[in-house]
């Protein structure tokens, strides 16, 4: 039972295109997340969301746009794509985005490169 | 904001080592702190999760410590293996802003 999914694996686009990566969770979580993994594997958070809303959008360009149609599914869509936008992105979720109690649990990630 | 830091970077030990991963925070107003495992090419697994009023958390070899005031967690892994191989991240939870170190590759030869 995969607790948080996210398709596809790998994704190997050409600068312009849009593209979209899918996460579900089957954890019953309220929050859920998207994080960007540099080639540094810098793990930075990009947004957060709560019960289908936008609560966090970390200084992200506006070529993402994240999409949740109910609390299990955080959608991915990046227009425009740049050669920068390579990275790993993960999808992530927890019970309700605080509290001590709040453990993330993640998804396999997902490899963009951009060529 | 948040910055959280990890020392060392990179650490290399003979099989059988105890060793100490340490993890440091800026703002004590942390909800908890939590850490993981990265394999190579893979997602991120939870290995312990501590609250913001507990101490430590013990999970088989693996220990984690928090003083808050200090802005401190050490994760101590005893009797190292092979397979404890990864990267260790540690992450600060916030208010839906949780903040990452960039981890500590740890390698352990047989």
């Amino acid at each position: 039972d995969t607790a948080v999914s996210q398709t596809p694996k790998y994704l190997v686009t050409q600068m312009g295109n849009d593209k979209s990566i899918k996460c579900e969770q089957n954890l019953g979580h309220d929050t859920m997340y998207w994080y960007k993994q540099d080639s540094k594997k810098f793990l930075k958070i990009m947004f957060s969301y709560n019960n289908k809303e936008l609560i966090i959008n970390e200084t992200v360009p506006n070529r993402f746009s994240p999409k949740s149609p109910d609390k299990a599914h955080l959608n991915l869509h990046i227009n425009s794509l740049e050669l920068g936008d390579s990275a790993v992105y993960f999808c992530a979720s927890s019970s309700r985005g605080m509290g001590s109690d709040n453990e993330q649990f993640f998804g396999p990630g997902t490899r963009l490169t951009v060529l | 904001k948040q910055e959280v830091t990890q020392i060392p970077a990179a650490l290399s030990v003979p099989e059988g080592e105890n060793l100490v991963l340490n993890c440091s925070f800026t703002d004590s107003a942390i909800y908890n702190l939590q850490w993981f495992r990265q394999d190579p090419g893979k997602g991120l697994t939870s290995l312990l999760l501590i609250q913001s009023s507990q101490r430590e958390q013990t999970s088989g070899r693996l220990n984690a410590s928090l003083d808050k005031s200090s802005g401190r967690s050490t994760l101590y892994i005893a009797a190292s293996q092979p397979g404890d191989s990864a990267t260790y991240l540690c992450a600060v939870g916030g208010s839906y802003i949780p903040t990452f170190g960039r981890g500590t590759s740890l390698i352990v030869h047989p």
